[in-house]
């Protein structure tokens, strides 16, 4: 059974920095592209990155240069490094396995498991 | 980027209703948009991709259309936990993956 369980959210200064975690079983992280999305209080749907197989990643414009994807292999298990955290970027942070069916670009076709969520409050 | 553009924000509906959510995209993206459910407090859960295959699990009530720019899902009979918050993601200029504003759908 595919489980992917977020940690490390919690309360942070503006300007702090925060390490999440996504601890991945029932499937291999690396063999997979993989999201993080967010979502403000009441708010909608906001991607913030993603590591593909291949290793390559990606970023929102909103937390390019600030936030940082990676994966350990050996832990199955996806992070976001959160650095220079600002007031707006307070949400539930999910992350989500982008689904293992491709279109004819090799691109993924949704995201089919999802975490349950760890919320971030930025805040002084 | 593109944006998506769901209509209506807010739905109320009964049992058994047929209902229908709409989603617009700013430019054309193919067939390469997704349907999600939300409900409070969890996750969202994929419905449907390429614009119309259900993903495996999904009720059969569940159906999606479209291509280019204009997008619907439909529900054909509503049960009661079908009532939740729904989102179309456009995947066409992946990974800059964008999602609609969302559809509250609730009971009448």
């Amino acid at each position: 059974e595919v489980q992917l369980v977020e940690s490390g959210g919690g309360l942070v200064q503006p300007g702090g920095s925060l390490r999440l975690s996504c601890a991945a079983s029932g499937f291999t992280v690396s063999s997979n592209y993989m999201s993080w999305v967010r979502q403000a209080p009441g708010k909608g749907l906001e991607w913030v990155s993603v590591i593909y197989s291949g290793g390559s990643t990606y970023y929102a414009d909103s937390v390019k240069g600030r936030f940082t994807i990676s994966r350990d292999n050996s832990k199955n298990t996806l992070y976001l490094q959160m650095n220079s955290l600002r007031a707006e970027d307070t949400a539930v942070y999910y992350c989500a396995r982008d689904s293992d069916y491709y279109d004819s670009s090799g691109y993924p076709l949704g995201s089919d498991y999802w975490g349950q969520g760890t919320l971030v409050t930025v805040s002084s | 980027a593109i944006r998506m553009t769901q209509s209506p924000s807010s739905l109320s509906a009964s049992t058994g209703d047929r209902v229908t959510i709409t989603c617009r995209a700013s430019q054309g993206i193919s067939s390469y948009l997704a349907w999600y459910q939300q409900k409070p407090g969890k996750a969202p859960k994929l419905l449907i991709y390429a614009a119309s295959t259900l993903q495996s699990g999904v009720p059969s009530r569940f159906s999606g259309s479209g291509s280019g720019t204009d997008f619907t899902l439909t529900i054909s009979c509503l049960q009661s936990e079908d009532f939740a918050t729904y989102y179309c993601q456009q995947y066409y200029s992946y990974p800059q993956n964008t999602f609609g504003q969302g559809t509250k759908l609730e009971i009448k």
